[in-house]
């Protein structure tokens, strides 16, 4: 079976400090794999999303970015972060179009 | 842009008591539309997924509707219980690769 694995479950960081936070997906290949955060009184904003190693693609332009080194590794990071970085953030895969999303349990940031 | 809307944002209900959860979309042309269940600090969990050319979906208590023509879907719960407390996230897929999501709606099932 699938599983996603997402850490770490919770983060302070001060202002400033760099960021990375990682996701693996096990017993599949090839999947389409996605950043999303919720932050506070909004709703579930998609980051980047990639169809394949080193394919990335960016919805939301800001101090963040992403890379897939590996075929099941998605990491998010930031060189510098700011306070309006801190949310929740929830890496997802799944096969294809017809498939659903599956989420994992998700990252607490809180910048300080 | 896809807009997805929820309604009602909370709702609490007796134990017992069947739940509807209400979600409408703007664009029509969907490739499916996904159910989620949150409880607070978790991730996401998948309920239900239903493909465009599906009127509705089951799962144990669990039935949602999609009318894609009027941009509605529904997600009935039976018999609620307290363990059914938790927010119910709305999610269509467009032709590409992102879902657009509602605001959620917040159940509270009283014991």
């Amino acid at each position: 079976s699938q599983t996603i694995h997402q850490w770490p479950a919770t983060l302070v960081q001060p202002v400033g400090s760099p960021l990375s936070l990682e996701c693996t997906v096990e017993g599949t290949s090839n999947p389409n794999l996605y950043w999303y955060r919720q932050a506070a009184g909004r709703g579930l904003q998609l980051l980047f999303y990639s169809v394949g190693i080193g394919q990335i693609s960016s919805e939301v332009p800001q101090n963040l970015s992403a890379s897939r080194p590996q075929d099941r590794q998605f990491i998010l990071s930031s060189k510098k972060l700011l306070l309006s970085d801190s949310g929740f953030y929830l890496c997802a895969w799944d096969r294809g179009m017809s498939y659903g999303y599956t989420f994992g349990s998700g990252t607490r940031l809180t910048v300080v | 842009k896809q807009e997805v809307t929820q309604i009602p944002a909370a709702l609490s209900v007796p134990e017992g008591e069947n739940l509807v959860l209400n979600c409408s979309f703007t664009d029509s042309a969907i490739y499916n539309l996904q159910w989620f269940r949150q409880d607070p600090g978790k991730g996401l969990t998948s309920l239900l997924l239903i493909q465009s050319s599906q009127r509705e979906q089951t799962s144990g208590r669990l039935n949602a509707s999609l009318d894609k023509s009027s941009g509605r879907s529904t997600l009935y719960i039976a018999a609620s219980q307290p363990g059914d407390s938790a927010t119910y996230l709305c999610a269509v897929r467009g032709n590409d690769y992102k879902l657009s999501f509602g605001a959620g709606t917040t159940v509270t099932v009283r014991a």
